[in-house]
């Protein structure tokens, strides 16, 4: 079971990327997932959801608006696209899957990649 | 947003210690809390979920317990391996975490 993030990097305010996380190892589309972000020396917050079929899909305030996320569930890819950034969403990105299967569920998060890092700078 | 507010932000023990770290929510989130160790340059790894269930590989010397509002996670006896921040985590509603706890061995 892994999940393999990519697509970080610098990036101006007011700049876009987009994040992938290619998942393995369990059967994708009846989990949930998420990213959660860490800004550096500093501690975790949710970002966004979406459900196992991929139609439902859920936002932090501080990111609605502003970033969308989407999967392909034939492709075992989940992307979270960002736009719109600011300095304060300078932070390492970790892609989640919710703990249990099923319909979506805020939930724990028992698997997690290894993070992206994305830095907002001019 | 439900705010989690832990306690303290940093301990220090000495191997064989029980520590217990407290997080409180600013509302009740019934028993939608987990805990998180998360060590430096890794990604966070789950220790407990539904306020009392242990992951699966998780050594038995963490344990979880509270409901409603206020929660803790009890290490038993601390290993050097324990030595991390930890994170509780409410799922609830909309996720929000908690501030950490630092655990330094002694």
């Amino acid at each position: 079971v892994q999940l393999v993030e990519s697509g970080g990097g610098l990036v101006q305010p007011g700049g876009s990327l987009t994040l992938s996380c290619a998942a393995s190892g369990f059967t994708f589309s009846t989990y949930a997932l998420s990213w959660v972000r860490q800004a550096p020396g500093k501690g975790l917050e949710w970002v966004s959801g979406i459900s196992g079929g991929g139609g439902s899909t859920f936002y932090a305030d501080s990111v609605k608006g502003r970033f969308t996320l989407s999967r392909d569930n034939s492709k075992n890819t989940l992307d979270l696209h960002l736009t719109s950034l600011r300095d304060e969403d300078t932070a390492v990105y970790y892609c989640a899957r919710h703990r249990f299967s099923g319909n979506y569920n805020h939930d724990s998060f028992n698997v997690w990649g290894q993070g992206t890092l994305v830095t907002v700078s001019s | 947003d439900i705010q989690m507010t832990q306690s303290p932000s940093t301990l220090s023990a000495s191997v064989g210690d029980s520590v217990t770290i407290t997080c409180r929510a600013s509302q009740t989130i019934n028993r939608g809390l987990a805990w998180y160790q998360q060590k430096p340059g890794k990604a966070p790894k789950l220790l407990i979920y539904k306020a009392s269930s242990l992951e699966s590989g998780v050594p038995s010397r963490f344990s979880g317990s509270g409901s409603g509002t206020e929660f803790t996670l009890t290490i038993s006896s601390l290993q050097p391996d324990d030595s991390a921040t930890y994170y509780c985590q409410q799922y609830n509603t909309y996720p929000t975490f908690g501030g950490g706890t630092k655990v330094d061995i002694k």
